[in-house]
């Protein structure tokens, strides 16, 4: 089945700076890559999502980069803010279905500090 | 629209004791299914079902029941609770590809604790 490994576990960085999640994937029929934001205590929600005939997708400070041939896919945030701070998880579907599976990353917990 | 809802919240059991998770959606989605969310370990598919009768395991099924009877309902039933099944649950539901996107909607989670 798909595995997806997520790196960092942790970041930490200052208000302002930027941040990058990379994620690695295993299968190479994956085809949809979506990335969710749990704020402690809520829910996962999705923030952004690419397909794999797309290379990149950008929305407003977010954005995520696919590489199909390496099999991994970076989130990018600029300009972070408190808010941003979250556990960031990404994941992928295998396809071959209507329903493939979505297996998801460790998660990386961002903190952003003021 | 409620989207995913989930009962109850929270929910503190005994080794040993069983019960069911309640998970309803009403977006007319296919696809449910179900995590479990521990410390460092992400999110890991427990079951999934694809429509009302069809069901499959997914990573970590041991422990867990499920049945699919309608579209907008998917309990899972803990038969015997073990401290190892103490977690947060996590129902979601998504449409399938070909009718709309791939997003997938969370419900607001269970936090269960097994003593």
């Amino acid at each position: 089945g798909e595995n997806v490994e997520q790196h960092p576990s942790t970041l930490s960085v200052q208000e302002g700076d930027s941040a990058v999640i990379k994620c690695t994937y295993s299968d190479s029929a994956s085809n949809y890559f979506p990335w969710y934001k749990q704020e402690l205590g809520k829910r996962p929600q999705l923030i952004i999502d690419i397909r794999s005939n797309v290379g990149e997708k950008k929305d407003q400070r977010i954005a995520v980069t696919l590489n199909k041939t390496a099999k991994h896919f970076s989130l990018h945030i600029t300009e972070t803010q408190p808010e941003d701070s979250a556990v960031y998880f990404c994941a992928a579907i295998t396809g071959g279905t209507s329903y493939g599976k979505l297996t998801f990353g460790q998660g990386t917990i961002l903190t952003v500090h003021p | 629209n409620a989207g995913v809802t989930q009962t109850p919240k929270f929910q503190v059991l005994k080794t040993g004791q069983s019960m069911t998770l309640q998970c309803a959606q009403d977006m007319n989605h296919e696809y449910m299914s179900w995590y479990r969310q521990d410390p460092g370990m992400g999110l890991r598919l427990i079951h999934y079902s694809v429509g009302a009768g069809i069901t499959d395991q997914g990573e970590v099924p041991n422990g867990y029941n499920v049945s699919r009877s309608t579209t907008e309902d998917f309990p899972l039933r803990l038969l015997s609770a073990a401290p190892s099944q103490t977690s947060v649950y996590f129902c979601a539901s998504r449409d399938w590809v070909g009718r709309g996107t791939n997003e997938q909607f969370f419900g607001p989670g269970t936090r269960l604790t097994v003593l």
